[in-house]
C-alpha cells in the first residue's frame, strides 16, 4: 500500500528556534493535512491545504505556524519560534479528494522536542 | 462544534477475550465514523468506517455500528490477539475538511 513518508521521526530543538517538519504525501492525493498529539492528550487537527492554499486551519494554527507545498511533492510544517508547549507528535496526512468518508492516509509521525 | 468521546485506558485483556471500546459524538448533520488504529512506532491506520446510519465497519475482525439513535460507534472484537495491542482512535469527519479524533484507548493483550 502506498505510503506518506515524514521526516525526521524525532527533532529536538531549543526555544524560540525555527523548525521545519517535511511529508511526502502519496503521489496522487490531492488534499494534505496536518494533526498534533501532545502525550496524552487528543490528536488536534492543525490545517488541511488544497490547491496550494489552506482550506481550513484550527486556532492552534497561530502565525507562528505555515505550511508550504515547494515543489509539488513535499509538505512542510514550519514553526517559526517554537515554545516548549510545541513539543508534541505531529502527523501528516493526505486524501486522494475531500469528500465525506474517505481513507486519510497518515505518516509515522515526526515527535518534536522544544527544550 | 463536533467532538468525540471514548473511553479512558489503558484496556488489558487476556488473549481470546472478549473486547469492546466506546465511542460516543456529537455532531451536525450526518458525519461519517472511523477507527483508526496506531501500532507502536507506527503512524495512524484506518481501521474500519461507516458513513451513515445502521452501517457497520468491519476489518481485521473488528466491527463497529452507527448508530445514530445513541449518538455512538463502539468498537468491538469477538477475541482479541497480542497482535491487537496498540492505541485505538474514535474519529469523525463532518462537512468541513477536519476530521476530529477522540483521546484515543491503549489496549494491551496479555497472552
Amino acid at each position: 500500500e502506498p505510503e506518506v513518508t515524514q521526516t525526521p521521526s524525532h527533532q529536538v530543538t531549543q526555544m524560540g528556534q525555527e523548525v521545519i517538519l517535511r511529508c511526502v504525501p502519496i503521489s496522487n492525493h490531492l488534499y494534505f493535512y496536518w494533526y498534533r498529539q501532545i502525550l496524552g492528550q487528543k490528536v488536534e487537527f492543525l490545517v488541511s491545504f488544497y490547491n496550494n492554499e489552506i482550506s481550513e486551519k484550527s486556532e492552534i494554527f497561530d502565525d507562528q505556524f505555515s505550511v508550504e507545498r515547494p515543489d509539488g511533492s513535499n509538505f512542510t510544517l514550519k514553526i517559526r519560534s517554537t515554545k516548549l508547549e510545541d513539543s508534541a507528535m505531529y502527523f501528516c496526512a493526505s486524501q486522494t479528494s475531500g469528500v465525506l468518508g474517505e481513507k486519510l492516509f497518515f505518516g509515522s509521525g515526526t515527535q518534536l522536542s522544544v527544550l | 462544534g463536533n467532538s468525540v468521546t471514548q473511553m479512558e485506558g489503558p484496556v488489558t485483556l487476556s488473549e481470546e477475550a472478549f473486547l469492546t471500546i466506546n465511542c460516543t459524538y456529537t455532531a451536525t448533520g450526518y458525519p461519517s465514523l472511523f477507527w483508526y488504529v496506531q501500532y507502536p512506532g507506527e503512524g495512524l491506520q484506518l481501521l474500519l468506517k461507516a458513513t451513515k446510519a445502521d452501517d457497520k465497519g468491519s476489518n481485521k475482525g473488528f466491527e463497529a455500528t452507527y448508530r445514530k439513535e445513541t449518538t455512538s460507534f463502539h468498537l468491538e472484537k469477538g477475541s482479541v490477539q497480542v497482535s491487537d495491542s496498540a492505541v485505538y482512535f474514535c474519529a469523525l469527519k463532518g462537512r468541513d475538511d477536519k476530521i476530529i479524533f477522540g483521546k484515543g484507548t491503549r489496549l494491551h493483550i496479555l497472552p
